[in-house]
């Protein structure tokens, strides 16, 4: 089983539409998850975090987590084209003198359809 | 706020050289990681490093690559003998020592290695 899993995708969602991404991962201990966009070429770039059960919004995203079921989402609303991107799960799997390392899944591909 | 810079952004080496992959965190991060993406794959943790010293590297090949972070100037991350398998883009990621934001890792934009 891998540490953090997610659908590949592609993932295609029409413009205006909500694109709903989801991650599962196997260490139980783990604490802190992230949410992460890269476009084709570019470096990833944070874009949500979350650290307790329950929903967290920022704008058009929404994060979602449940402990019990080692499951974590991202929620896009009101999609735009320019949300076409692949996103990464990442989490902290192990904390370390205050940091952490961080496992990341293997990234699902957005496309939004105008 | 400058953001985590690397450098080259792009380098390509023959089969058998050395490369230099260097990386400055933001101002006010003194935790680095390296994480390196093969093509079409996720990326993978590869070391983390503080100033003068190597926490992590639990992700780094056993032959072939080391990294260090000086106490003064970036952080290095070296390939000796590079193979074709090595083409990747290498990104360097830091956050701040303490704190909440402690746990938020921002990159950089990333080196991409070409061996010939």
């Amino acid at each position: 089983q891998k540490e953090v899993e997610q659908n590949s995708g592609p993932l295609s969602v029409p413009e205006g539409a909500i694109a709903s991404l989801n991650c599962t991962y196997s260490d139980r201990g783990s604490q802190s998850f992230f949410w992460y966009r890269q476009y084709s070429g570019k470096s990833p770039e944070l874009i949500m975090f979350i650290y307790s059960n329950g929903d967290k919004e920022d704008g058009r995203f929404t994060a979602q987590l449940n402990k019990a079921s080692q499951y974590v989402s991202l929620l896009i609303r009101d999609s735009q084209p320019s949300d076409s991107a692949t996103y990464l799960c990442a989490v902290n799997i192990r904390k370390i003198q205050g940091a952490q390392k961080l496992v990341f899944g293997q990234g699902t591909r957005l496309t939004i359809n105008p | 706020n400058a953001g985590v810079m690397q450098n080259p952004r792009h380098l390509v080496r023959r089969r058998g050289q050395e490369a230099r992959l260097r990386c400055s965190p933001m101002k006010g991060h003194s935790h680095v990681y390296w994480y390196r993406q093969l093509p079409e794959e996720g990326l993978k943790f590869m070391v983390y490093l503080q100033k003068e010293n190597i926490i992590d590297e639990s992700g780094m090949p056993k032959e072939r690559f080391s990294a260090e972070f000086p106490k003064e100037g970036p952080s290095i991350l070296r390939i000796q003998q590079v193979v074709r398998g090595d083409s990747a883009a290498y990104f360097c990621a830091s956050s701040p020592p303490t704190g909440p934001k402690s746990y938020e890792q921002y990159f950089g934009p990333g080196t991409r290695l070409t061996v010939t």
